[in-house]
C-alpha cells in the first residue's frame, strides 16, 4: 500500500498562503492523491485530488511533482477556519473497491 | 437537505453490551463506509459496502458488525468482542456513479464503553 508522510503540525498566518506538503514516494502510476480536512470533533471534509496535472478548485490547489512522488496543498488566502487536520491520501482500489488510508495528517493552525 | 446523518452524537454503554450505531443517507449513494478514530489518529477502516446486501471487512473488522438492508442505511454494531471500543465513529458514503467521486461523512458519534 502507498504509504503518505506529512510534517505533524505547521502554522501559517492569516491573509497568507497556506502550503501543506505531503511525500507519496511509493504510489503506483494509477493511484490518486486525495486531500481531506476534519475540523475538531467533526467528520473528514473532500478537498481535492490529483492523479500528474496540478488541480484548482474553489477550495484549494494540489501541486504533484513529475515524478508523482510528492505533492503540496496549497490554501491561497488562509483563513482562522481553516485551522483543522489535513489529510493526504492515495486513493487504493481493491477488487473495484475504493479503500482511503488515513495517516495522522498535519494540523494547521492558521495565527491571527 | 441531502446528506449523512449518524445518531446519536454521544453514546455511553456499559462494558460487556452491544451497541448499534445508526448511519442513514438520503444521497442515493451506492458506497458505505465505517471507519474509527482514536484521539490524535487517522482514521481507520472497519467495514464497507458497494451495494445492498452486500459488505466486506476493512483493515479492523474485528469485533464489529454491519448490516446493509437498505441503499439508504448501513449501521454498525459494536460487540462485546471488541476489546477497546471506546472510540469517535464515523460514516461514509460515495456514488459509484464515477470512480472518482469522493466520500461524504457524517457527523460521527462519540462512543464511551464505561
Amino acid at each position: 500500500d502507498a504509504k503518505t508522510t506529512q510534517p505533524t503540525s505547521m502554522d501559517c498566518a492569516e491573509g497568507r498562503a497556506a502550503n501543506l506538503p505531503c511525500n507519496h514516494s511509493t504510489i503506483s502510476g494509477n493511484e490518486y492523491v486525495y486531500w481531506y480536512r476534519q475540523i475538531h470533533s467533526q467528520g473528514p471534509q473532500y478537498i481535492i485530488h490529483g492523479l500528474k496535472n496540478n488541480e484548482t478548485n474553489e477550495m484549494a490547489s494540489l501541486i504533484i511533482t513529475e515524478d508523482r512522488k510528492s505533492s503540496t496543498l496549497i490554501l491561497p488566502h488562509a483563513t482562522l477556519r481553516d485551522t483543522a487536520v489535513y489529510y493526504c491520501i492515495v486513493r487504493r482500489v481493491v477488487g473495484g473497491n475504493e479503500k482511503l488510508t488515513f495517516g495522522t495528517g498535519t494540523r494547521l493552525t492558521i495565527i491571527p | 437537505d441531502g446528506g449523512i446523518t449518524q445518531s446519536p452524537k454521544y453514546l455511553f454503554r456499559k462494558e460487556g453490551q452491544n451497541v448499534t450505531l445508526s448511519c442513514e443517507q438520503n444521497l442515493n449513494h451506492d458506497a458505505m463506509y465505517w471507519y474509527r478514530q482514536d484521539p490524535g489518529q487517522g482514521l481507520r477502516l472497519i467495514y464497507y459496502s458497494q451495494i445492498v446486501n452486500d459488505f466486506q471487512k476493512g483493515d479492523i473488522a474485528e469485533g464489529y458488525s454491519v448490516s446493509r438492508e437498505k441503499k439508504e442505511s448501513f449501521p454498525l454494531t459494536v460487540t462485546s468482542a471488541q476489546k477497546n471500543p471506546t472510540a469517535f465513529y464515523l460514516c461514509a458514503s460515495r456514488t459509484s456513479g464515477s470512480r472518482y467521486n469522493e466520500q461524504f461523512f457524517g457527523p460521527g458519534t462519540r462512543l464511551t464503553v464505561l
